[in-house]
């Protein structure tokens, strides 16, 4: 079956550092990948997609590049903020199944002044 | 446009008990689906609602259901509840009528089983 694997967390940063987390995944067809941010005690919010190989997702100063090569969908910043504190999710979903997604496990990314 | 509306946000139940969830989707989004998180074990997917009919399913026992109605408002039931259903329930809706329709998450409801 399907499967995202994320880097394990906690990240912590201090502000204006880069920022990688690392996203691979398994998938038996072609699908549509995303990040979703989550915030203490809030639901996700989708903070950026792509769908179809080689696209290139980007919000807020983060980017991804779907790499069909490498099954790969890596989140990056180059200079994050506190603000960006929160729990970074990667997904996938088919557009012909578009109701499930399958996530990773997510990851803690702090970031300190 | 409202987004999607989850109520209550927090519930404390008994074990043995059962609990309903809500979720109201956007406004024109025919889908609803119904994720659970905890810490162990992520998100996972539990059902997916359209037009009133469950058309995926994910690997819970049958102590977890939903319906759909026909203004598409969503709603989760879990019976016999136990400890290990502690968690965040989230749904989301979507307009699969659109190319590379993208899910919009409630802020959840966080249930504790005591």
């Amino acid at each position: 079956g399907d499967s995202v694997t994320q880097m394990e967390g906690p990240v912590t940063l201090s502000e204006e550092a880069f920022l990688t987390i690392n996203c691979t995944y398994t998938a038996t067809g072609y699908p549509s990948l995303f990040w979703y941010v989550q915030y203490p005690g809030e639901g996700l919010q989708l903070l950026l997609k792509a769908t179809k190989a080689d696209d290139k997702g980007s919000n807020k100063g983060f980017e991804a590049t779907y790499r069909k090569e490498t099954t790969s969908f890596h989140l990056e910043k180059g200079s994050v903020q506190v603000s960006d504190s929160a729990v970074y999710f990667c997904a996938l979903r088919y557009n012909t199944n578009a109701g499930k997604s399958t996530f990773g496990d997510g990851t803690t990314l702090t970031v300190k002044p | 446009k409202a987004g999607v509306t989850q109520t209550p946000r927090y519930l404390i139940k008994t074990r043995g008990q059962q609990v309903t969830l809500s979720c109201s989707p956007i406004s024109g989004h025919r889908s609803v689906s119904w994720y659970q998180q905890t810490p162990g074990q992520g998100l996972q997917f539990l059902f997916e609602y359209f037009s009133e009919t469950q058309r995926n399913k994910g690997n819970f026992p049958g102590r977890f259901s939903g319906r759909q109605f026909s203004n598409s408002r969503s709603e989760m039931n879990v019976s016999t509840l136990e400890l290990g259903d502690s968690a965040l329930y989230l749904c989301a809706s979507s307009d699969p009528g659109q190319a590379n329709t993208e899910a919009f998450f409630g802020q959840g409801t966080r249930l504790t089983v005591v």
